[in-house]
């Protein structure tokens, strides 16, 4: 069944350590986009991808990075973490503006 | 890419009643996307209403816009428990600008 995934579901983490938070789709779509999202508040776009080797940034400035060496996986990377960075991350792809999108369950991560 | 404004921000209506939230935008539209986020989860898509479109269906949800007032509502009959959730519109600009933008949503909880 096509779908997004992101691993891991929760993460609990020390300040300072390097993180990467995973996305994979099966729906073969060229957009795939990185969403932060604070409980009860708006989210903001961070990262986007048209295709293979394109990021581009968001809205929303982050200390975050971005890969898309395969189709189906689109990456972010926190070099550093700090407490800041305490947030839901939302991944999802799309077809395109003039399609939906369809979003993985999100990654929830704690910087202590 | 720019955002809608739901409204209310939130709405408490007892089960079997109907729920109506409505989304401002400001400029011209080629579709606008109505998305549900159950807590602590990921978005989905609801239904996709394009700018040449006044109205569509979709089982229990009814969506509809005006362009000349650049609103659009949607509303959900025969509430049930299970539609407890924020609900997000999403306008996508008329050039087609990738990467959507949410608003704060409107908080919907259906009472028992």
């Amino acid at each position: 069944e096509a779908d997004i995934y992101q691993t891991p579901r929760y993460l609990v983490i020390g300040t300072g350590k390097k993180i990467t938070l995973e996305c994979s789709q099966t729906m073969g779509h060229d957009k795939m986009y990185w969403y932060q999202q604070d409980p009860g508040m708006e989210l903001h776009l961070i990262h986007y991808s048209y295709g293979v080797n394109s990021t581009e940034k968001g809205d929303l400035s982050s200390e975050s990075t971005v890969s898309r060496i395969r189709t189906e996986h689109f990456p972010l990377t926190l070099e550093s973490a700090r407490p800041s960075h305490t947030s839901q991350y939302l991944c999802a792809s799309s077809n395109g503006p003039f399609y939906g999108y369809t979003f993985g369950s999100g990654t929830r991560l704690t910087v202590v | 890419s720019q955002q809608g404004e739901e409204d209310p921000q939130a709405l408490s209506i007892q089960e079997g009643e109907n729920a109506t939230m409505n989304c401002s935008y400001k400029t011209s539209i080629n579709n606008l996307q109505w998305y549900r986020q159950n807590s602590g989860r990921g978005l989905v898509h609801l239904i996709l209403i394009r700018s040449n479109e006044r109205e569509k269906h979709s089982g229990r949800l009814r969506v509809t816009l005006d362009t000349s007032k650049k609103s659009s509502s949607l509303l959900i009959t025969a509430s049930r428990a299970a539609d407890t959730a924020s609900y997000f519109c999403a306008p996508t600009l008329e050039g087609g600008a990738d990467g959507l933008t949410f608003g704060k949503g409107t908080h919907l909880i259906i009472q028992p």
